[in-house]
């Protein structure tokens, strides 16, 4: 079975400027989770989807969006970019919801700069 | 409200000698827990995960956990530390079981090295 895979390893934006990051669940996985890990901290969690709907969201503004599709992929969009945006943005899968009993499978990561 | 205190940002410790992370946990419910590792520029990988089963949790690469629920621990521990073990530690606690939500509360995380 295929793991989580991110898309790109890592990107370098403007501030101000809007990014698209892209993750494909691990096989058989019908939510995702994305999460930012600033420098030096542990991951800290933006939002969940399950079967393309949001249902769940940590303390982010709304430029930080995102979207589930049919094949259970996902995009993480994050507009008006900032200095403090700059970290690494992991995606996350796993079968069902409500406490994550079989664990989560992390991708690698992307890791975004912001200039 | 769930989450997890590291009690070590650091810990460094001889190759083949014994290592312990130490974490404490806070959750209004029975909680899932879980230690995930991450080596430099890599993502996440589950070591082991406690759901209410054994408290004894046995992982991979020789690393187990206690679950503790009168002191509200879950220390990592490994008889004999490898140069390979070298990496960040996350000690991890989920949103409780049945709830709508999955979402995981992670420690600050503890830097562990391995001296040869």
């Amino acid at each position: 079975e295929t793991g989580v895979t991110q898309s790109p390893t890592h990107l370098i934006k403007t501030r101000g400027q809007q990014v698209t990051l892209r993750c494909s669940s691990q096989s058989g996985h019908n939510t995702v989770s994305w999460y930012q890990q600033a420098l030096g901290q542990g991951p800290q969690f933006i939002f969940q989807y399950y079967r393309e709907e949001e249902n769940g969201r940590g303390n982010f503004p709304p430029r930080f969006s995102g979207l589930q599709f049919p094949n259970y992929s996902s995009e993480l969009n994050v507009n008006a970019l900032e200095l403090d945006d700059s970290a690494l943005y992991l995606c996350a899968s796993t079968q069902g919801t409500g406490g994550a009993p079989y664990g989560y499978t992390f991708g690698s990561g992307t890791r975004l700069t912001v200039v | 409200a769930q989450s997890v205190t590291q009690l070590d940002s650091h810990v460094s410790v001889s190759e083949g000698t014994p290592v312990l992370l130490r974490c404490n946990y806070s959750s209004s419910y029975s909680p899932s827990l879980f230690w995930y590792v991450q080596h430099p520029n890599k993502g996440l990988q589950l070591l082991l995960k406690y759901t209410s089963a054994a408290t004894l949790v046995k992982g991979i690469n020789g690393f187990e956990a206690e679950f503790k629920k009168s002191e509200t621990s879950f220390h990592l521990t490994k008889p004999s530390a490898h140069m390979s073990d070298a990496a960040e530690y996350f000690c991890v606690v989920s949103d409780p079981w049945g709830s709508t939500l999955g979402r995981l509360y992670f420690g600050r995380g503890t830097q562990l090295t391995v001296w040869p």
